[in-house]
C-alpha cells in the first residue's frame, strides 16, 4: 500500500518567515506533485518534479520553490510566506515518468499565515 | 497547457437518485482522465479512470464515460448512498506529468 506522508499536518507561520513543506513517499515512486487546494478553484499544481534534483514549475510557482535531493523525498519551499499563501496544501506521488498512473496524495498541511 | 472545467460545484440528490458529473478539457493531447473522491478532512483517493482508448468504464455503482471530439467525460454514480457525500475532482493531462484538475462538486446525499 503506498504511503505519502507529509511533515505537519497543521502550521502557523508569519509573513517574512521561510517555511519548509516536507513530503515522503515510500514506494519508490518517480513522480512527485506539489499542489494547494483553495474552495472554488479545485487542486492547483505548483511543481512536480519526475526525477531526483529535477524540477518542473506547475500554473503557480511563483513565491514557492522546490528541492528533491533524494527520490523519497519532496520539499516545498516558501522563501518569505505571504498571508496569500495560506492554504491547504497537498503532496501527491506516482509511479513513472511517461505513464498514465494514479496519484496517491498525502494528508496534507494547513498552513496559515499571519 | 491544459484547462479542466468542472460542473456543477454542488449538487444535491435523495439517496438511491443518481448523481452526474461533467467535466470538459481544452488539451486534445491529454489521454489520461482520473477521478478523485475526496471526503471532509481526508486526502483525495482515485475512484475510477479511464484512458483515452477506452469510451466508457464501469465499477459497480461508479461509471465514467469520455467523448474525445467534444473533449468532455463525466461522472455517474447510481443508487447514491449517504457515503457517497464528499468532493469529487476530475483532471485531465498527458501522462500524468502535467495532470490538471478541476474545481471540484460537492456532492450531498440526503438520506
Amino acid at each position: 500500500d503506498v504511503k505519502v506522508t507529509q511533515s505537519s499536518r497543521y502550521l502557523v507561520k508569519r509573513t517574512g518567515e521561510k517555511v519548509f513543506l516536507e513530503c515522503v513517499q515510500d514506494m519508490d515512486h518517480e513522480n512527485m506533485f506539489w499542489y494547494r487546494q483553495d474552495p472554488g478553484l479545485g487542486l492547483r499544481l505548483i511543481y512536480f518534479s519526475y526525477d531526483v534534483k529535477m524540477k518542473e514549475k506547475g500554473d503557480i510557482p511563483e513565491g514557492y520553490s522546490v528541492s528533491r535531493e533524494k527520490k523519497e523525498r519532496f520539499s516545498l519551499i516558501l522563501e518569505s510566506a505571504s498571508t496569500n499563501q495560506t492554504s491547504m496544501y497537498l503532496c501527491a506521488s506516482s509511479l513513472g515518468r511517461g505513464r498514465s498512473d494514479t496519484q496517491y496524495f498525502g494528508p496534507g498541511t494547513r498552513l496559515t499565515v499571519l | 497547457g491544459e484547462n479542466v472545467e468542472q460542473h456543477p460545484s454542488t449538487l444535491s440528490v435523495q439517496e438511491g437518485d443518481s448523481a452526474v458529473i461533467k467535466c470538459t478539457y481544452s488539451d486534445s493531447a491529454s489521454n489520461y482522465f482520473p477521478w478523485y473522491k475526496q471526503e471532509l478532512g481526508k486526502r483525495p483517493q482515485l475512484i475510477i479512470d479511464i484512458r483515452s482508448n477506452v469510451g466508457e468504464k464501469k465499477d459497480q455503482r461508479i461509471a465514467v464515460t469520455l467523448n474525445k471530439t467534444a473533449k468532455h467525460f463525466s461522472l455517474h454514480i447510481t443508487e447514491t448512498q449517504p457515503e457517497d457525500s464528499a468532493v469529487y475532482f476530475c483532471a485531465a493531462g498527458y501522462n500524468n506529468n502535467d495532470m490538471r484538475f478541476g474545481a471540484g462538486t460537492r456532492l450531498t446525499v440526503k438520506p
